[in-house]
């Protein structure tokens, strides 16, 4: 079966650095991966997505690739800022279909 | 209006109650998810209605049986649940794929 991997259960950085966040899957590759964001008690949010012939996505500081040869999508924040402290979530999605299975997600922790 | 709005926020009931949780969107949206999510782990996909239709359903117990009364409207009513069954529940809804999840609040249940 599928297996989706985050590359740490958690992750410090200090402000103002790039945090890179990883997200492995195995097996065949998804039609689109997506990013959310969780903050604790809180539905997850929705961040970017990105579809499978796509190498890259941008949303202001936030960056999305996807590099189906390694299996993998990296996920950026530059200049991070504490407010950006939250879990982050990756969910690779198949066939277009609703079944939306999450990774096991990073928390993040930017730190002043 | 591009809110999930999920009631009640949190839920504390026996083992032999019955209850109700409620999600609403008006956002168009044909399909509606709900998730359970355990402390310190990603959501977990439980049911998915598409037009009304049940779509997905992740092997979930009975004593968990959703409804879909309109395109609006998700219930998942609750019966005879365990201790194990405390979590955050989340809704979400989306467009018929490839979509971003809208995701409510959730409702914080503990079970006693």
């Amino acid at each position: 079966s599928q297996k989706i991997e985050q590359n740490s259960e958690a992750l410090n950085i200090q402000e103002g650095k790039t945090a890179t966040l990883t997200c492995n899957y195995t097996n065949y590759s998804p039609a689109y991966l997506q990013w959310y964001r969780q903050d604790p008690g809180r539905g997850p949010v929705f961040l970017l997505l990105i579809r499978e012939n796509e190498k890259e996505k941008r949303k202001e500081r936030l960056k999305v690739t996807f590099d189906t040869t390694l299996k993998q999508s990296l996920f950026h924040i530059t200049a991070s800022q504490p407010a950006d402290s939250a879990t982050y979530l990756c969910a690779p999605t198949y066939n277009y279909g609703q079944n939306f299975v999450f990774g096991p997600g990073t928390r993040l922790s930017v730190l002043p | 209006d591009t809110e999930v709005t999920q009631t009640p926020k949190h839920l504390v009931m026996g083992m032999t109650n019955k209850k109700s949780l409620k999600c609403e969107q008006h956002m168009g949206h044909r399909a509606m998810y709900w998730y359970k999510q355990k402390a310190k782990k990603p959501p977990e996909l439980m049911f998915v209605y598409s037009y009304e239709k049940l779509s997905i359903n992740e092997s979930v117990p009975s004593r968990f049986s959703p409804e879909c009364p309109n395109s609006s409207l998700l219930n998942l009513h609750l019966h005879a649940l365990q201790p194990e069954d405390s979590a955050l529940y989340l809704c979400a809804s989306s467009q018929p794929g490839p979509a971003k999840l809208f995701f409510g609040s959730g409702t914080q249940l503990s079970v006693l």
